[in-house]
């Protein structure tokens, strides 16, 4: 089964910092990738996701981007962090298939100071 | 547009007592699938149990069992015998063939489910 390594755990960054939050997946080949940011208490709220290199779809307009430079890496950035930017953020990876579940890495908690 | 409720902000339960978490969705799609996930206090999304929308039997794993109830667009989560490390917030999910054909999963609230000692 697919194993998603997400670093670091936790990050406190000053407002107007850039940011970058690493994701790689092991386990499986040309999956779907996606980035989602969780507010404390709340539910999923899809930012990115990617069903091949170079191929990144965006659902919220923000000062955040993705990339997925290699096949099983997938990469959110910020220039300038804001502090609405604050929240739990996770990486997930999905084969192709209605029957396929996302798995999910152990999430960023990130703090903009 | 596809769509997931759950009506539960919170829920208690007595420990080795069953619970109920309700999910019903909204789609036009025939084929989908949907999945619930559990995320303890620690954050991680771990996955519990799938149905698909043909699947005439009801999917179990383990404690976990799914009730699917197709006309009426549900599918809620049974567990039994609950423990205390079932506390955590527990998310119904869908993904289906609309839209961006199967890339994205649409996922409800939450549900926040405290067992009781």
């Amino acid at each position: 089964s697919q194993t998603i390594h997400q670093w670091p755990a936790t990050l406190v960054q000053p407002v107007g910092s850039p940011l970058s939050l690493e994701c790689t997946v092991e386990g499986t080949s040309n999956p779907n990738l996606y980035w989602y940011r969780q507010a404390a208490g709340r539910g999923l709220q899809l930012l990115f996701y990617s069903v091949g290199i170079g191929q990144i779809s965006s659902e919220v307009p923000q000062n955040l981007s993705a990339s997925r430079p290699q096949d099983r890496q997938f990469i959110l950035s910020s220039k300038k962090l804001l502090l609405s930017d604050s929240g739990f953020y996770l990486c997930a990876s999905a084969d192709r298939g209605l029957n396929q579940p996302q798995h999910f890495g152990d999430g960023t908690r990130l703090s903009i100071l | 547009a596809q769509k997931i409720t759950q009506t539960q902000p919170g829920m208690f339960v007595q420990e080795k007592e069953a619970v109920t978490l309700d999910c019903t969705y909204d789609t036009s799609d025939q084929s989908y699938g949907l999945f619930w996930y559990k995320q303890p206090s620690s954050g991680e999304m771990i996955f519990l149990i799938y149905q698909g929308s043909y699947d005439e039997q009801n999917a179990t794993e383990g404690r976990y069992s799914l009730n699917f109830q197709k006309a009426r667009k549900s599918a809620n989560l049974v567990i039994s015998a609950s423990q205390l490390g079932d506390s955590a917030m527990y998310f119904c999910a869908m993904r289906g063939v609309t839209g961006n054909y199967g890339q994205n999963f649409v996922f409800g609230p939450g549900t926040r489910l405290s067992v009781l000692p």
